[in-house]
Order: structure tokens, then C-alpha cells, then sequence
């Protein structure tokens, strides 16, 4: 079964600083990573998917890794903002069944200005 | 192009009693899901639909069936509502076969007591 990972739980920081999210995950075997963003109350927002056959995924302020082999996935997050202050997931769809995604319980992102 | 839709967006039932969340997507995406999300837990799959026709139990189905009426509509329905299914509920949607992003709809949050 596959297991997903955030850690930290929780990350505060001001203002314009780079930060890195990390997600891990136990089943090298996957069709896609997805980043996702989480506003108190709301739905989630894609941000970011990376293909099993993809190193990368760059989007404005945001850049996601995947290294298979190791079972791991970053988000870069550069220049922070106060709007960015969400909570970001992690998912993992199966190579063995591309439908079964599994999510990370979160990393909860505090920009203070 | 309104996505991801579900109804109702609050619920309050009292244990024993039944009712159904209603999801529809307008993307012809032809994979919808239902999930469940409890604090610290992240999200968990109920149950998925692949295609106009066919249901799957995902993670954790017990005490709640499915019900896939077109393309468009993936509805998730309580028989009889037990406190521990007190959660917030998602629905979401995506075409694996094109390994693109999944969307996902605001919500449900219902409370059991």
C-alpha cells in the first residue's frame, strides 16, 4: 500500500523567503505526483504535476522535483508571499492503477509579512 | 465553466438517518471520485468511478454506497449516518489516460450527531 509523507506539518516564515516542501512517498511505482494548494475551507487547487517520466514542473514562483528512485518529491517555493499561506499536498497516483491517488496529510505554509 | 460542482455545501444529520451528496463535472472527464478528509488525516478515496457505468471501492468504503448516473454525475450516498462519518467531502474528477490534473469540487462539510 502506498504511504505519502509531508513533513513538516507546519512551516511559519516571513516574508520573502525561499522554502522547500518535501514529500515522500513508499511505492516507487507511480503514474503522476501532484501538488496541490488548500485555502482554509475550500477545495484543492492543482498546482503542479509531474509525470513518472519527469525530473521537473516549473510554474511561475513554484518548482516541483521528482526523484523516483528515492521516493521523493519537493516543492520550491521562491520569494514568498502572505498569499501564499495555505496548506500544500502531496498525491501519488498508482502505475498500478492510475485512478487510486493517495494524498499526504498536508503541510500548513505561514507567510508573516 | 463551472469545473467540480457538489450540494449541498453543509449537512447536519442526526445518526441513523440517510442522505446523498451530488456531484457533477462539466470537463468530460470520464474518472470521478469521492473522498473524505479528517484533520491530520489528509484525503482518503471512498470510492471512484473509471467510466459511465462502473464504481470501485477505494480506501476506506464501508457505509456509503455510489452511484455514477452519466458522465457527468457521480453521486455518494449515507444509508445510515454514524458520528464517525462526521467529514468533510470531496468530489473530484480527472482523465488518467491523459495524465493531467485532477479538479476537485469546494466541498462538503457534514457533521453527524
Amino acid at each position: 500500500k502506498q504511504e505519502v509523507t509531508q513533513i513538516p506539518a507546519a512551516l511559519s516564515v516571513p516574508e520573502g523567503e525561499n522554502l522547500v516542501l518535501n514529500c515522500s512517498f513508499t511505492d516507487s511505482a507511480i503514474y503522476n505526483l501532484q501538488w496541490f494548494r488548500q485555502d482554509p475551507g475550500k477545495g484543492l487547487t492543482s498546482l503542479l504535476l509531474i509525470q513518472s517520466s519527469q525530473r521537473e514542473q516549473t510554474s511561475g514562483r513554484l518548482n516541483a522535483s521528482l526523484d523516483k528512485s528515492s521516493g521523493r518529491s519537493t516543492l520550491y517555493i521562491a520569494a514568498s508571499q502572505p498569499g501564499d499561506s495555505a496548506t500544500y499536498l502531496c498525491a501519488v497516483n498508482s502505475n498500478y492503477n492510475n485512478n487510486d491517488m493517495r494524498f499526504g496529510a498536508g503541510t500548513r505554509l505561514t507567510v508573516k509579512p | 465553466n463551472a469545473g467540480v460542482t457538489q450540494t449541498p455545501k453543509f449537512q447536519v444529520l442526526k445518526t441513523g438517518q440517510s442522505m446523498t451528496l451530488q456531484c457533477a463535472q462539466d470537463m468530460n472527464h470520464n474518472s470521478m471520485y469521492w473522498y473524505r478528509q479528517d484533520p491530520g488525516m489528509g484525503l482518503r478515496l471512498i470510492y471512484y468511478s473509471a467510466s459511465e457505468g462502473t464504481t470501485d471501492k477505494g480506501e476506506v468504503p464501508n457505509g456509503y454506497n455510489v452511484s455514477r448516473l452519466n458522465k457527468r454525475e457521480f453521486s455518494l450516498r449515507l444509508e445510515s449516518a454514524a458520528p464517525s462519518q462526521t467529514s468533510v467531502y470531496f468530489c473530484a474528477s480527472s482523465a488518467p489516460r491523459l495524465n493531467t490534473e485532477a479538479f476537485f469540487g469546494q466541498g462538503t462539510r457534514l457533521t453527524v450527531v
